[in-house]
């Protein structure tokens, strides 16, 4: 069964830093890997998506990384403003022997302080 | 615009009465699936479909029943809801290893 934890829990930082979130996978058989943020209440967005064969994917000042043989993957933000604080979600299909299960961690909680 | 539709956004019912919670997308996308989120638990998939008529449970679908008869929707089927399904549930679709779209959720409580 594929299992995905995600480090840390939750993060405060001050504006402008420079942060990694951190995501591990225990089955390298996976498909894809994305990224999601979720603001309360709402439902997922989709960031980044590095599909198995990828080493990373860059979308303005976000920057995922993948390395499927060691299961793990980081978020990087750079220059955090307080708008991306939210609840960030790593998602994985794959593994535990199936190309179709989606398994998710359980996210990390970003405050961006002013 | 390219979305996936929930419906209801909130939904109160009581023990043991059948409800249904529809999930349309209309971006032909072939895979749709269904997940509840739970404090401390987080996400977690209930059943998902590769296309018509192919479905597949995943790590929490017992209580729960789906169909995918037309492409563009994939209902939620709770037959005898208990309090313990009272949660958050998302439906999300995507073409192909793209990209997955999640509705805006539907927060049901079982009473």
């Amino acid at each position: 069964k594929q299992e995905v934890t995600q480090i840390p829990a939750a993060l405060s930082v001050p504006e402008g830093e420079n942060l990694v979130l951190n995501c591990s996978f225990t089955d390298s058989a996976i498909y894809n890997l994305q990224w999601f943020r979720q603001d309360p209440g709402k439902g997922l967005t989709s960031l980044l998506l590095i599909q198995s064969s990828q080493r990373e994917q860059t979308s303005g000042r976000l920057n995922a990384s993948l390395d499927k043989s060691s299961g793990r993957s980081t978020l990087y933000i750079a220059a955090s403003q307080p708008g991306d604080s939210a609840t960030y979600l790593c998602a994985v299909r794959g593994g535990g022997g199936s190309n179709y299960k989606l398994t998710f961690g359980k996210g990390t909680l970003l405050t961006v302080n002013p | 615009e390219a979305q996936v539709t929930q419906n209801p956004r909130y939904l109160i019912t009581v023990t043991g009465k059948k409800l249904t919670v529809t999930c349309s997308q209309n971006m032909n996308h072939e895979y749709m699936s269904w997940y509840r989120q739970d404090p401390g638990l987080g996400l977690r998939q209930i059943y998902y479909s590769m296309n018509v008529e192919v479905t597949d449970k995943g790590d929490v679908p017992e209580g729960y029943k789906v169909s995918r008869k037309e492409k563009r929707n994939f209902p939620l089927i709770l037959e005898s809801p208990s309090p313990n399904q009272t949660s958050l549930y998302f439906c999300a679709s995507t073409h192909r290893g793209e990209k997955l779209f999640f509705g805006s959720g539907t927060q049901l409580s079982v009473l």
